[in-house]
Formats: C-alpha cells, structure tokens, sequence
C-alpha cells in the first residue's frame, strides 16, 4: 500500500524554468512533511519541510505548498538550475515522535541549459 | 568524519551468503535508522534504535534480517542466507534523539548473485 503518492516520475525543465512535483497522501496522521534531495551515489538530503499547520513555505528557490483539506503537498523549484537535477523524494511521518518516515516514489529531474 | 559513515560502499555477495552492513552515526546521536532504498522507489523504513535498543523494527522483512547497536554508536545490520531479492541499497541515518533526518549515509549498495 503506498501511502505517499508522488507524480511526475520525470521531469525535463529548462534553465530558469519552475520545477513542480507533486504529491498527495491518505493517512490523516502524517503530521510532518519533509522533502528530500537525492544525487547519483548519495544518501537523501533534507531540502525543506512543513507542518499541515500552514499553507506555504519558502526557504530560497524552494517552496512547499501545502492543501490540508485536499491531502496534497507540492514543491516548487523557482529559477531551476543545471545542479538542482537530481531525485526528489517527498515524505511524511506519523505524530508523535520519531523518523520513521513514508516516502513517495521519487520524481528524476533533469534541468538543461 | 562529520557526516553519517557506511562500509562497504559496495558488496557483491552470492546467494545463501551472510552479510554484515556498517554505519557509524554522527557522534552524539543517540538515534539511529536503517532504510533501505530499492532501485527507482524510495527509501523503506527498516529499524529505529534509540540507544542501544531497537525501538521500532516493524521494517525488517523477515527474520533473516537482524540489527545490533552494543555500545550505542555504531550498528550493524546483519543479514543471514541472502536471496537475489534482497538487493538494493541499504541507508543509514541518525539524528538527536527524535529529531529531523538531516541527512543520511551514502549507503551500502548490496547485490546478492
């Protein structure tokens, strides 16, 4: 059962263009949002996080927008650049305590110049 | 080091075969994680350890699949009579006590033959 849906798989964005992957949920517990960066050969890297108390977050180029009600999460990559392609994975976690976090599948993005 | 540590990079084992995967955590974490990242999904929760204990391992697989922590620092995941499905990249991660997964290992990349 995936619990954390992510689309697209793939993305091709130009240089300077919006990235947007999306992703929606189910179990009404997740009370943690974060999302995480993925190059060839690395582990997974926190790049931003929210809680469902708020709507939008932006930490530089990167924004997450949050719709409770829909269960739905996205990230938005403003002025996308040749070294943000990688893997982005988003994610949840139950209430309570520790990381024991849900991930989506996972959406390759490849921004070329 | 500053980061998570994981050895072996790689490990190419043949079936039936036992194996030992390595993390060393971020000094000072007293939580520790195994996941494990099959190719093109997301990373899977494995194990949790706070200490020297396993608080959560509703990931592991199976009983072939075992992790230590003696000391409270490093672990172990330990896995007994390998099988061609259990290959995939094994994560590891830690943080203060529940905190956010900043970061993870590089992991183990692990092909059982």
């Amino acid at each position: 059962q995936q619990q954390v849906k992510q689309s697209p798989q793939s993305l091709i964005v130009q240089k300077g263009g919006i990235s947007i992957i999306n992703c929606a949920y189910e179990n009404t517990a997740f009370d943690y949002f974060p999302w995480y960066q993925q190059f060839p050969g690395k582990g997974p890297a926190l790049l931003i996080a929210i809680r469902p108390d708020v709507s939008e977050k932006k930490e530089g180029r990167f924004t997450i927008s949050f719709n409770k009600s829909a269960k739905q999460f996205s990230l938005h990559i403003m002025d996308s650049q040749p070294g943000d392609s990688a893997t982005y994975f988003c994610a949840a976690k139950r209430t309570g305590g520790y990381q024991k976090v849900t991930f989506g599948t996972g959406t390759k993005l490849q921004v070329i110049p | 080091g500053a980061g998570v540590s994981q050895t072996p990079s790689n490990k190419v084992t043949e079936k039936g075969k036992y194996v030992e995967l390595r993390c060393d955590p971020i000094s000072g974490h007293t939580a520790l994680y195994w996941y494990r990242q099959s190719l093109g999904q997301g990373p899977e929760f494995l194990i949790y350890f706070q200490g020297t204990g396993a608080a959560d391992d509703s990931g592991l697989p199976n009983d072939r699949f075992f992790a230590v922590r003696p000391e409270g620092s490093v672990s172990t995941l330990k896995i007994q009579r390998t099988e061609r499905g259990d290959s995939a990249v094994y994560l590891c991660a830690s943080s203060q006590d529940r905190g956010v997964l900043a970061f993870f290992g590089q992991g183990t990349r692990l092909t059982v033959v």
